[in-house]
């Protein structure tokens, strides 16, 4: 039932974009997006609900496909701050089933 | 100021006994949520709960107890079934259920020896 994101762990310079995928087997309401920095709690980024769409603040975006139960985060001209796991959650379609999945994570380091 | 308290940070416990990892949040939030997070594997959902008195299994609920007393508190016991309960826990929180966003505690780091 764990999404899976993709890639693992990416490496980036300063002012290089990155995008983070995330793919449920299953159908899906929604789609969290989480930050965590080493040895701190996650911390939200954003959520999408079913119905496809893009949200984003600042240089950070993200996109939910429901047909393909696949959602995308996207990191523009990424900054030092960005460095951190992110984790997708996704809860599932097809009722109240009040649980939030999260995927394997994505190791993201930004150099300078 | 509001938040979600779990304690304690670290906390050793020889193999074979039971031990309680506390949550507490002063946010009013109905949902509660236990995670456990090994390294490449992500966040694995224990136990969920949407109110007090009613909590739900989650993939890895085996060797694990809860209970919700309380709306603010969430205690988890590690029981001694538990076969590898070394890990690092994370205590959750939202409104009215999935939704909206999860707050997380700072976790507790448990070793088992």
């Amino acid at each position: 039932q764990q999404p899976v994101q993709s890639p693992q762990a990416v490496i980036l310079r300063e002012g290089e974009d990155a995008v983070i995928n995330c793919s449920s087997s299953k159908a899906l309401y929604s789609v969290h997006w989480y930050r965590q920095k080493h040895g701190e709690a996650p911390v939200f980024l954003m959520i999408l609900l079913k119905g496809g769409e893009q949200k984003g603040h600042d240089k950070i975006s993200a996109s939910f496909n429901e047909k393909k139960q696949q959602s995308s985060l996207y990191l523009t001209a990424s900054q030092l701050s960005y460095s951190g796991t992110y984790f997708c959650g996704t809860e599932p379609d097809g009722g109240a089933t009040n649980k939030l999945i999260f995927g394997t994570g994505t190791l993201l380091a930004v150099q300078p | 100021d509001g938040g979600i308290t779990q304690s304690p940070k670290y906390l050793f416990r020889k193999e074979g006994q039971n031990v309680t990892l506390s949550c507490e949040q002063n946010l009013n939030h109905d949902a509660m949520y236990w995670y456990r997070q090994d390294p490449g594997q992500g966040l694995r959902l224990i136990y969920y709960s949407q109110i007090v008195n009613d909590f739900q299994k989650g993939d890895i609920a085996e060797g694990y107890s809860v209970s919700r007393e309380k709306k603010e508190s969430f205690p988890l016991t590690v029981t001694s079934a538990q076969k590898n309960p070394t890990a690092f826990y994370l205590c959750a929180s939202s409104i009215q259920g999935v939704s909206t966003e999860a707050f997380f505690g700072q976790g507790t780091r448990l070793t088992v020896v």
